[in-house]
């Protein structure tokens, strides 16, 4: 069975640090991969996808990238954290096939 | 550019009652997928149901369906016998047919309660 695991859980990081997040899919092959940021009262944001390795799609211009160095993982990162960053962010993938995303538990992301 | 609707930040219904969330939509396309997800307290995202545009049947899932009206844009998620566990955030989306990339588009979410 497939499964998706996003690490670190919970993260707090001072403004102007660098960031890491990563999500690793596993059971599945060639998935699409998607980055979203959940803020309070907005709902799901998408911030970028990816639909094979190196190829990554950004949907809103900001602060973060995203990469893609192997077929099942997904990397968020950026290199000069903002307070605005503060979020949830989740990773989630779906088979070229279907339509249905699987998400992962997230990650809770506070910048001071 | 597709927009999604979902006009009630917060609603409470007793357990057993039947509750109903609201969701409105906004495209020019005319096949395209829908959905409600469930995000529970555990923040763990879990589909509860699926409409695909060009089918006119409701879909259901066992206490869950949908009233989808595609003239009016409306995709409503009616919950019965609500439990206890059904107490948490439900985002209605939305996903343009041919899929492609599968890229959805979020309402901004329905914080249901259910209250014993």
């Amino acid at each position: 069975s497939q499964t998706i695991h996003q690490w670190p859980a919970t993260l707090v990081q001072p403004v102007g640090s660098p960031l890491s997040l990563e999500c690793t899919v596993e059971g599945t092959s060639n998935p699409n991969l998607y980055w979203y940021r959940q803020a309070a009262g907005r709902g799901l944001q998408l911030l970028f996808y990816s639909v094979g390795i190196g190829q990554i799609s950004s949907e809103v211009p900001q602060n973060l990238s995203a990469s893609r160095p192997q077929d099942r993982q997904f990397i968020l990162s950026s290199k000069k954290l903002l307070l605005s960053d503060s979020g949830f962010y989740l990773c989630a993938w779906s088979v070229m096939t279907q339509d249905e995303q699987f998400f992962g538990p997230g990650t809770r992301l506070t910048v001071l | 550019a597709q927009t999604v609707t979902q006009s009630q930040p917060e609603m409470s219904v007793q357990e057993a009652e039947t509750v109903t969330l609201s969701c409105t939509y906004d495209t020019s396309e005319n096949n395209y997928y829908l959905f409600w997800y469930k995000q529970p307290p555990s923040r763990q995202m879990i589909l509860v149901i699926r409409q695909e545009a060009y089918k006119q049947q409701n879909a259901t899932e066992n206490r869950f369906s949908v009233n989808f009206q595609k003239a009016a844009k409306s995709f409503s998620l009616k919950i019965s016998d609500s439990q206890l566990g059904d107490t948490a955030m439900y985002f209605c989306a939305f996903m343009k047919h041919p899929p492609g990339t599968y890229k959805y588009i979020f309402g901004t979410g329905t914080r249901l309660k259910v209250l014993a």
